[in-house]
């Protein structure tokens, strides 16, 4: 089973609903994060959380939201998508004190018609 | 914000021809990544620098922090099929309270 889950893997969806991604692990690191993967653009960072308590926005924020409802989960929400919403979403986690080790789940792919 | 250059943006080779794609910024970087995507999958780290000049190895891979620590890259010797994926370099600057900045990535296709 993987150590980072994300939920669900593929999602088609309309303009002006509201969605959510989830984002589990059981590798017990206390920092998650939300990133963004657009063709040509790399991975840009959305949102992340260093503990429980502790929600900070990333480069792209606008237009999210998220919840660390615990140590092991982390959402992502789209009040209300738009087309140019339409990426590749990946969770990663890390451990405090690390340097530079993202561990990645499989990433969720959204579309937003 | 900071910028990581990367390049080439794609390349294609044919199996066993050796790879090299680099990174260089205009900030300074106390660590330097490499991580792999696979077609599907999530990135997953390939080689992690700390030091400037240090050159690493892991198995047919070898990268290098710059000595200005503003630059980094990776070769990947006698490539094989499965090399294909993209290749992202991505830099940290101070301590670990640091967010990684990511490179636009290399996109690998290896010809059998």
């Amino acid at each position: 089973d993987a150590d980072v889950t994300q939920t669900p893997r593929n999602r088609i969806t309309k303009t002006g609903k509201r969605i959510m991604l989830e984002c589990s692990q059981t590798k017990g690191h206390d920092r998650m994060y939300w990133y963004r993967q657009d063709p040509g653009l790399g991975l840009r960072l959305i949102y992340y959380s260093f503990d429980v308590k502790d929600i900070n926005k990333g480069e792209i924020s606008d237009g999210y939201s998220v919840s660390r409802q615990a140590q092991a989960k982390f959402s992502l929400s789209l009040e209300s998508a738009i087309p140019n919403q339409t990426a590749l979403y990946f969770c990663a986690t890390s451990l405090s004190g690390s340097t530079g080790e993202l561990f990645f789940g499989e990433g969720s792919r959204l579309t937003v018609l | 914000g900071q910028q990581l250059n990367q390049s080439p943006q794609s390349m294609f080779i044919q199996e066993g021809e050796d790879v090299s794609m680099n990174c260089t910024s205009s900030s300074i970087f106390n660590t330097w990544l490499w991580y792999k995507q696979d077609p599907g999958e999530g990135p997953v780290l390939l080689i992690a620098l700390y030091k400037a000049g240090e050159l690493t190895s892991n198995g047919r891979l070898t990268a290098q922090f710059g000595i200005t620590r503003k630059d980094s890259f990776l070769n990947i010797s006698a490539s094989i099929p499965s090399d294909v994926g993209i290749y992202f370099c991505a830099g940290q600057r101070g301590g670990s309270n640091y967010k990684l900045t990511f490179g636009k990535g290399t996109l690998l296709t290896v010809n059998p």
